[in-house]
Order: C-alpha cells, then structure tokens, then sequence
C-alpha cells in the first residue's frame, strides 16, 4: 500500500518571502514518481513539479523546488518569492504500481 | 489545445435524479479516473479506465457507474442522486506511463437537494 502525509494543514507566507510545504511517503515499489499538485480555489488542479526517484538531482521549476530525500522518503516544496497568485491548495501525490496516491493537501495563503 | 474538459462546472439537482457528469480529453490518452473531492478537499479516487470497453471502481466504493465507449469520453453517471452524493467529482487523464503525471479537468461541483 501507499501512503502519503502532508503534515500540514495551512501555511501562510508573505508575498516575496519563502515556504516550505513538507510531504512525506512511504511505497513499496522501487519505481515510483513523486508530484506536487496546485489547486487555486474553483480552479483546475495543474501539476507543479514532478521528481523521478531514481534521480538524485532536486527537481526545479522556476520558482518552484524540491527537497527529495529518498532514504527519510521525504519530498518537501519550496515556493521562492512568494506571489498572490501561489494562493491554493497543495497535494502532494505519489505514483507507483499504476496508481497515484494524494495526501490531504496544505492550504497556502499569501499575505499581502 | 489538448485539454481535458468536464460540464457542467456546476450543477445542483433534486434528490432521486438521474445525472451525467461528462469528461471529454483531446489528448488520445488511453488511462482515464475519476475522483471524487470532499469538502475537506481529501480527494478519492472512485473509477478508473485503461482503454475503450475497461472500466474499475477505485479504492472508494461510490454508487457511480461510469462507461468507456469512446477513448475522449468517460461519462459518470448517477441513477438516483441523494444529499450524500454532494461533493466535487474531478476527471484525469494520463499518459500510458502514469508517471508523467495526469492531466485533470476543471471539475463538477454537485449539489443534490
């Protein structure tokens, strides 16, 4: 079975500094894709970030990066110069054995 | 634009109703899902289809019925809609190698009164 924890419920940042989102998850496969998800209110689900596990090198987009740590199975999000516009739900998601697992997601606000 | 598409993005119905959430994708991605999001924002997945003609339920038991005649079409169909069926029901598409990630419509929102 596949787990993943989002720890935390609700964060808030101002705009222009930083956070981190932390997720972690546990999998029994060797071969699986971790994802971090964006949901803005009433708005579609996009996908933010994607890391291979295999891969040891952090993910990077943009403003966006990761923290993968496989041995601690940890994979937090970072969010650079924080805008109004990062306003939303996060999930963090895991992809192994054909199925993608969500965690309960973190709720970012952004202070003006 | 490949896109994934849902209608309606909202719809509020009497209890005892038949309903149909459609999902349309122009990307010719074979695996499609359904998932239904509570009011938590917690989301479950409920079916699943790998191809014309395969349809699976999920880990959430749902009363929902889907169907796959079509590779852009995945329909979810409810025969008699109650106040329990309320929820966000949100449809994906995937490339054969899921860890791609998967494209998601911009979801229904259903109230059943």
């Amino acid at each position: 079975a596949q787990t993943v924890t989002q720890s935390q419920p609700e964060m808030s940042v101002q705009e222009a500094e930083t956070v981190t989102l932390s997720c972690t998850y546990d999998t029994s496969e060797s071969d699986y894709y971790l994802f971090w998800y964006k949901q803005p209110p009433s708005r579609q689900m996009i996908l933010v970030i994607r890391q291979e596990a295999y891969k040891q090198q952090n993910a990077t987009e943009n403003r966006f990066s990761v923290n993968f740590q496989k041995a601690a199975k940890s994979f937090s999000l970072k969010i650079s110069d924080s805008q109004l516009g990062d306003a939303a739900m996060y999930f963090c998601a895991c992809f192994g054995n054909e199925k993608l697992t969500f965690g309960t997601g973190t709720r970012l606000t952004i202070i003006p | 634009e490949a896109d994934i598409y849902q209608t309606p993005r909202y719809l509020v119905i009497g209890t005892g109703k038949k309903i149909t959430l459609e999902c349309s994708q122009t990307m010719g991605h074979d695996k499609m899902y359904w998932y239904q999001q509570d009011p938590g924002m917690e989301l479950h997945l409920i079916h699943y289809s790998y191809g014309v003609n395969s349809t699976e339920k999920g880990d959430l038991s749902s009363e929902s019925t889907v169907s796959r005649i079509r590779t852009e079409h995945f329909p979810l169909t409810l025969e008699s809609a109650r106040p329990s069926h309320t929820s966000q029901y949100l449809c994906a598409s995937s490339e054969p190698r899921g860890g791609y990630g998967y494209t998601f419509g911009s979801g229904t929102r259903l109230t059943v009164v």
